[in-house]
């Protein structure tokens, strides 16, 4: 069974702070997404990374996706209350069933 | 309109009653999916399925069963409800070529 680790569980943060959250596993995956989700809402997805070592920017938002693709990050660059929410990442293993693992997910919370 | 839809969206209910969750697509995907979101642990996978007559058992199925009444229709029901039931349920669908999933809004069920 595949496992991803993310972390921290909670982020609490004043606006303009940066943040980096990570996602572990032991596991390669074909590919990782980063999705985000509001309360009252489903997850809505941010990124897809594929490539080892591979870098994406979304505004303030970066991912990057290592370079063993067993791991990856997501940083943002002055955190603004609009960017409270759950980041969730999950990880593809390449078999034809489309399955994702998911990991436990970050509540982050910006304050003004 | 939204493209995946989830009724009811809030549901309250006793141990050992039959409750079934609806999930609706418009996205024209063939698979669906149906999780379970709690906290501190992520989207865990129920079932999934691949086409009208392909239903597969995820990593916590028990005490869950699914039915896919059309390409676009995709229920699960809970035979009989037990407290540690109680979670946010979610429906997600993807068309097969991609991993990206596609969530519905969620149902918030209470097992009392």
């Amino acid at each position: 069974t595949q496992l991803l680790e993310q972390s921290p569980q909670f982020l609490s943060i004043q606006e303009g702070e940066n943040l980096t959250v990570y996602c572990n596993s032991s596991s390669v995956f074909s590919s990782l997404q980063w999705y985000r989700q509001e309360p009252g809402e489903g997850p809505v997805l941010l990124v897809t990374v594929v490539t080892g070592g591979e870098v994406k920017k979304l505004k303030r938002l970066t991912f990057q996706f290592g370079d063993a693709r067993k791991d990856s990050s997501l940083h943002i660059t002055a955190a603004q209350p609009g960017d409270t929410g759950l980041y969730l990442c999950a990880g593809d293993s390449g078999t034809s069933y489309g399955k994702l693992t998911f990991g436990q997910g970050t509540i982050l919370t910006v304050h003004p | 309109d939204a493209d995946v839809t989830q009724t009811p969206r809030n549901r309250i209910t006793k141990t050992g009653k039959r409750i079934m969750l609806e999930c609706s697509q418009t996205k024209g995907h063939d698979r669906m999916y149906w999780y379970r979101q709690d906290p501190g642990l992520g989207l865990r996978l129920i079932y999934y399925s691949f086409d009208v007559k392909d239903i597969n058992k995820g990593e916590i199925s028990d005490g869950y069963s699914v039915s896919r009444q059309a390409q676009a229709k995709f229920s699960l029901s809970l035979e009989s409800a037990i407290p540690n039931q109680t979670a946010l349920y979610f429906c997600a669908t993807s068309d097969g070529s991609r991993v990206v999933q596609f969530f519905g809004p969620g149902t918030r069920l209470t097992v009392l």
